[in-house]
């Protein structure tokens, strides 16, 4: 069975500051990670995603996230916050353990700050 | 359509009484997904289609629970004899192919009396 742990429920953080969300996963087969972002009163929407390849992973608004199989983690991070940015975060996991169902995280509501 | 459709965005029911949600996919998507977010919560996953293969149910949290897909179309989540704890949102996912991004739909909020 897979799971997703998201260690943080929310993260307060001032403008222009660097943010990580931390997620880390259990799986006993190969996975594929995503961050999915949900803004206020909206629907989920990807932001990244690693199936393969290079373990560092970038989207196209600055957040960027690392594979990392040893910590079976896949932390997200954005080097300078933006008021725009205040949303909750999904972290998910999929991988072939009969099906390839998605597991998500609880989330972590990030709220920037003035 | 140009996304997932679902259907009604709002549901206020009483309890005892069943529900049926419907979630239209994205053309050509093969996976389709249903989640329940309760309030303050994150995704439960609930149940997962891929094509004609039988469907994953492990996340479905009673018999009450029961869903549908008729080949790559329309799915509909029914719930019988809603309870209070049934109260969330509903969110239904489609994608392309199985490891691929998901498509979320807008959700069906369901409200028990």
């Amino acid at each position: 069975a897979q799971s997703v742990t998201q260690l943080d429920s929310q993260v307060p953080v001032f403008e222009e500051a660097p943010v990580e969300l931390r997620c880390n996963y259990s799986s006993s087969v190969s996975v594929y990670l995503f961050w999915y972002v949900q803004y206020p009163n909206q629907g989920l929407q990807l932001l990244l995603k690693y199936l393969s390849g290079s373990t560092l992973v970038e989207s196209i608004n600055g957040f960027e996230a690392e594979f990392n199989k040893s910590q079976t983690s896949f932390h997200l991070r954005k080097p300078s916050v933006h008021i725009s940015d205040t949303a909750e975060y999904f972290c998910a996991v999929t991988g072939f353990s009969g099906t390839y169902k998605y597991i998500f995280g609880t989330g972590t509501r990030l709220k920037v700050l003035a | 359509g140009a996304g997932v459709s679902q259907s009604p965005s709002n549901k206020v029911t009483e309890k005892g009484k069943d529900v049926e949600l419907r979630c239209d996919p994205i053309s050509g998507h093969t996976a389709l997904y249903w989640y329940r977010q309760r309030l303050g919560q994150g995704l439960e996953f609930l149940i997962y289609f891929q094509g004609n293969s039988a469907p994953d149910k492990s996340g479905l949290p009673s018999d009450r629970f029961s869903a549908e897909r008729t080949g790559e179309s329309v799915s509909t989540l029914t719930i019988q004899r809603t309870q209070q704890e049934d109260s969330a949102v509903y969110l239904c996912a489609s994608s392309f192919r199985q490891t691929g991004e998901l498509f979320f739909g807008e959700g069906s909020r369901l409200t028990v009396l």
